[in-house]
């Protein structure tokens, strides 16, 4: 079993709806939680960091952790065609990140 | 910039070839990382550095790969005798203590 478990997709959406990504995790001792875009051929970037349970907002982006299900979310809002990228989450106990295999997403003008 | 930055962007060379890529971090972090990444995968990673110690080397990591951080600064991943295998996208990440991982780039290599 993996550490980390993401849906692959690929998932396709009109624009202005509202996306939902999640990821799945095996090790309580993951305490921090990433999300990251990446677009063809470019490093991952950073777009969302927490590390308890609960939302944290942040414009149209909004993470979810939920510890003890050992469930995380991203939600965009009023999704654009600019937001066509692959969303990977991240987790860390410690020192290693982990990472699922990404997210495939495609917003449709 | 102040971002991570990674020298060069892409790299072709001949099955058999020695490749070596440089990564400079965010000045002010002390945390580097190495990952890879093939299609449709996730970095995985490779070698973790706090200053200059090498502190985890993944199984990945064989022995033709070597990655230093002589000064706690910049850091370079070297491939020895590359092999058709190792194409791939070479990440460099840094952070500080509280785990906000920034990543640059990357390198892509083709091993042809």
């Amino acid at each position: 079993q993996k550490e980390v478990e993401q849906d692959p997709g690929p998932l396709s959406v009109p624009e202005g709806a509202i996306v939902s990504l999640n990821c799945t995790y095996s090790n309580s001792a993951f305490q921090y939680f990433m999300w990251y875009r990446q677009y063809s051929r470019k490093g991952p970037e950073l777009l969302m960091y927490t590390y308890s349970s609960g939302n944290k907002e942040d414009g149209r982006f909004t993470a979810q952790v939920d510890k003890s299900s050992k469930y995380i979310s991203l939600f965009i809002r009023d999704s654009q065609p600019s937001d066509s990228a692959t969303y990977l989450c991240a987790m860390m106990p410690g020192n290693q990140f982990y990472f699922g295999t990404g997210t495939s997403l495609t917003v449709i003008p | 910039d102040t971002g991570v930055s990674q020298d060069p962007r892409h790299k072709i060379t001949k099955r058999g070839q020695n490749v070596t890529f440089r990564c400079d971090p965010i000045s002010e972090h002390n945390r580097l990382y190495w990952y890879r990444q093939t299609l449709g995968q996730g970095p995985e990673f490779l070698t973790y550095f706090q200053n200059e110690a090498q502190l985890e080397k993944s199984r990945l990591l064989s022995d033709r790969f070597s990655a230093e951080r002589p000064k706690g600064s910049f850091s370079t991943l070297e491939i020895q005798r590359t092999e058709q295998g190792d194409s791939a996208m070479y990440l460099c990440a840094s952070s500080t203590d509280t785990g906000e991982l920034f990543f640059g780039e990357g390198s892509r290599l083709t091993v042809l």
